[in-house]
């Protein structure tokens, strides 16, 4: 398998629910990126990760938590989530985190999160 | 206040003709960009980029240009095909930044 995988593609949680979001890239990157894509609003990032440490949290409640366990995997856990966080949640990666020319961003095909 | 944006929410035109889709930044300091075609229930995948050392950067039936001095950037596909219906989002960032800024999006109809 090659690319990004996200999992599950589909979800759908009540507000006490906790529930956790997986990636996993096949690319060989060291740069792991999750965002939020909610309607009508540009994509916004939440956190990215560079060789398994954090490099940046965009501000995101503490209702998300992000886990890194190695290069390839990367975790969205959520608990106790409103229902303004429905969204669509997609993961990324790059070669790098400190954009060389020519970097990109390659996404996985994104969870739907439903909150009820 | 949003740093690229993308003030065309939807744009059909007929198959064979030419999309010419559009994108404003105001950071001065972005100096890479990048356009990305998302379909419905996929994530983005990438189609094009230009450094700000070039004005214009071409790859098949795509070609995007960039006029630093207006803060704008464009993406004309030329002949459009009905494959080519799909959201596009407009990227920017700065060189040594992890930080890619989105767009909101353009949906093209490409009508057969």
């Amino acid at each position: 398998e090659t690319g990004v995988t996200q999992t599950p593609r589909h979800l759908v949680m009540g507000m006490t629910n906790k529930k956790s979001l997986k990636c996993e890239q096949h690319l060989g990157h060291n740069a792991m990126y999750w965002y939020k894509q909610s309607a009508k609003k540009p994509l916004e990032l939440m956190f990215v990760y560079s060789l398994e440490e954090r490099v940046e949290n965009n501000s995101v409640p503490s209702r998300f938590s992000p886990e890194c366990p190695n290069s390839s995997h990367l975790f969205l856990h959520l608990h106790t989530l409103q229902p303004e966080d429905s969204a669509l949640y997609l993961c990324a990666s790059s070669q790098d985190w400190d954009r060389g020319d020519n970097e990109k961003l390659f996404f996985g095909s994104g969870t739907q999160l439903s909150v009820l | 206040d949003q740093q690229v944006k993308q003030n065309s929410p939807s744009l059909s035109v007929q198959e064979g003709r030419i999309s010419i889709l559009n994108c404003d930044y105001t950071n001065s300091m972005f100096d890479y960009f990048l356009w990305y075609k998302k379909y419905p229930a996929e994530g983005p995948t990438f189609l094009i980029s230009i450094s700000s050392i070039k004005d214009k950067n071409e790859d098949g039936r795509f070609t995007v240009f960039l006029n630093k001095s207006a803060k704008h950037l464009s993406l004309h596909i030329v002949p459009s095909q009905p494959g080519d219906s799909a959201v596009y989002f407009c990227a920017a960032s700065a060189l040594g930044t992890y930080k890619y800024i989105f767009g909101t999006g353009t949906r093209l109809k490409v009508l057969a």
